[in-house]
């Protein structure tokens, strides 16, 4: 079956604009995750989806970032008024069940580049 | 914020050496994962050890876990150039369900 996709898998905007990133979970799976990743750094966690609701959001790092996932399937990042030091690639993963005992599997992330 | 923190950062062996990435954390675990990542691509899963396990196994990998030190070590034995990624171990944290990443070991295993 399909993995996890998300797109695009590029995306390149100028400072103070507003973008959406996408994520098609795994189908099945109740838990979705977000994270960030910098270069030469590991996956920074952003949120935690658990159905149609976040259970944490704890690693959003401000409130120009939101997620929503409305119908507990696919997820939508949505950053706004972008800043340069958004720049970094942007992961999403699906597990069949919340918790750290579940294997998470990861898309191939989107590549923001705030100019 | 990050909870694991790998070591070393990088590491250059010879194919048909073993590899030993360590992992320290900073507070109580459930259970500790640990994640392969090729240049460009999304991670893949190797292997979780829950907090009640001293070691396990699969394949050429062995992940032994020491909860009174807050670390872990990932073993991969008779490496090959294809086994040239970077490696993670995820935790979570005594009371929450999802994972933190640390910052990773850059493995480099030569023809």
């Amino acid at each position: 079956g399909a993995g996890v996709s998300q797109t695009p898998s590029n995306k390149v905007t100028e400072k103070g604009k507003y973008v959406e990133l996408r994520c098609d979970p795994i189908s099945g799976h109740t838990a979705l995750y977000w994270y960030r990743q910098s270069l030469g750094q590991g996956p920074e966690f952003l949120i935690y989806f658990q159905g149609t609701g976040a259970a944490d959001d704890s690693g959003l790092p401000n409130d120009r970032f939101f997620a929503v996932r409305p119908e507990g399937s696919v997820s939508t990042l949505k950053i706004q008024r972008t800043e340069r030091g958004d720049s970094a690639v942007y992961l999403c993963a699906s597990s069949s069940g919340g918790g750290s005992y579940n294997e998470q599997f990861f898309g191939p992330g989107t590549r923001l580049t705030v100019l | 914020s990050q909870q694991g923190e790998e070591d070393p950062q990088a590491l250059s062996i010879q194919e048909g050496e073993n590899a030993t990435m360590n992992c320290s954390y900073k507070t109580s675990i459930n259970n500790l994962q640990w994640y392969r990542q090729n240049s460009g691509r999304g991670l893949v899963h190797l292997i979780l050890i829950r907090s009640n396990e001293r070691e396990k196994h699969s394949g050429r990998l062995r992940v032994t876990l020491d909860t009174s030190k807050k670390s872990s070590s990932l073993l991969i034995t008779a490496s090959r150039a294809a086994d040239t990624a970077s490696y993670f171990c995820a935790t979570d944290q005594y009371n929450n369900n999802d994972m933190r990443f640390g910052a990773g070991t850059r493995l480099t295993v030569k023809p």
